[in-house]
């Protein structure tokens, strides 16, 4: 069964530090998908990435960046040059015959 | 464009009760998903219906039940309540699969007292 495991339950960093967060995923799928989002305060769950297993290309986007190595089944997402409103609950995620997150990854940036 | 809504926001319920909480997808999506999210867990897969049909079932007992109708909207059912059912439950829409970007609604806070 898949599984999507997140080591860091809390991680604090003071702005502008980069930060990583790490996703380890399990599957014996050929093809798959995983995806990060974002949860802040307010609860909703904001849609970050989505990246199939056979795109090993790294992604940029602004301040966020997501590192894919299918050798060693992990989906790691940096935030470079942290913000106060990058603060949340960030959570990776697996498709399947269910869709799998992982237990989540509090981030707090202190000003 | 609307995104995902959901109803109502929140909910208190006694032990034993039923609830039925209300999701409409966004306009074009035909799949909606079920989540329960503890407080300081991930959310837990509980349905995904789609074209009205339940197309996957996570780990969770048969006092919870699903359906959708032909507007896409869809209805998450739960009976008699436990203490442990109190949680943020979350829908979200998508254009088919599992595989294809999930879309959330902002949840309903379900209190079981």
């Amino acid at each position: 069964a898949q599984k999507v495991t997140q080591a860091q339950t809390e991680i604090s960093v003071v702005e502008k530090e980069d930060v990583t967060l790490d996703c380890v995923y399990e599957t014996r799928d050929t093809t798959y998908y995983l995806f990060w989002y974002k949860q802040p305060p307010s609860g909703e769950l904001v849609f970050l990435i989505r990246r199939n297993s056979f795109d090993e290309q790294n992604e940029i986007s602004g301040r966020y960046s997501w590192n894919f190595q299918k050798s060693t089944s992990s989906f790691n997402f940096t935030i470079t040059a942290s913000q106060v409103v990058d603060s949340a609950v960030y959570f990776c995620a697996q498709d399947g015959n269910q869709f799998y997150f992982g237990t989540g990854t509090s981030l707090t940036v202190i000003p | 464009d609307a995104g995902v809504t959901q109803s109502p926001t929140h909910l208190i319920k006694t032990r034993g009760q039923q609830v039925t909480l209300r999701c409409s997808p966004i306009s074009g999506h035909k799949s909606v998903s079920w989540y329960q999210q503890v407080l300081g867990q991930g959310p837990q897969f509980i349905f995904q219906y789609y074209e009205k049909e339940e197309r996957g079932r996570g780990n969770f007992p048969d006092r919870f039940s699903a359906r959708q109708f032909p507007n896409y909207s869809s209805e998450l059912n739960v009976n008699a309540l436990l203490l442990g059912d109190s949680a943020l439950y979350l829908c979200a829409s998508s254009l088919g699969i599992l595989a294809d970007t999930q879309y959330f609604g902002p949840g309903t806070r379900l209190t079981v007292l």
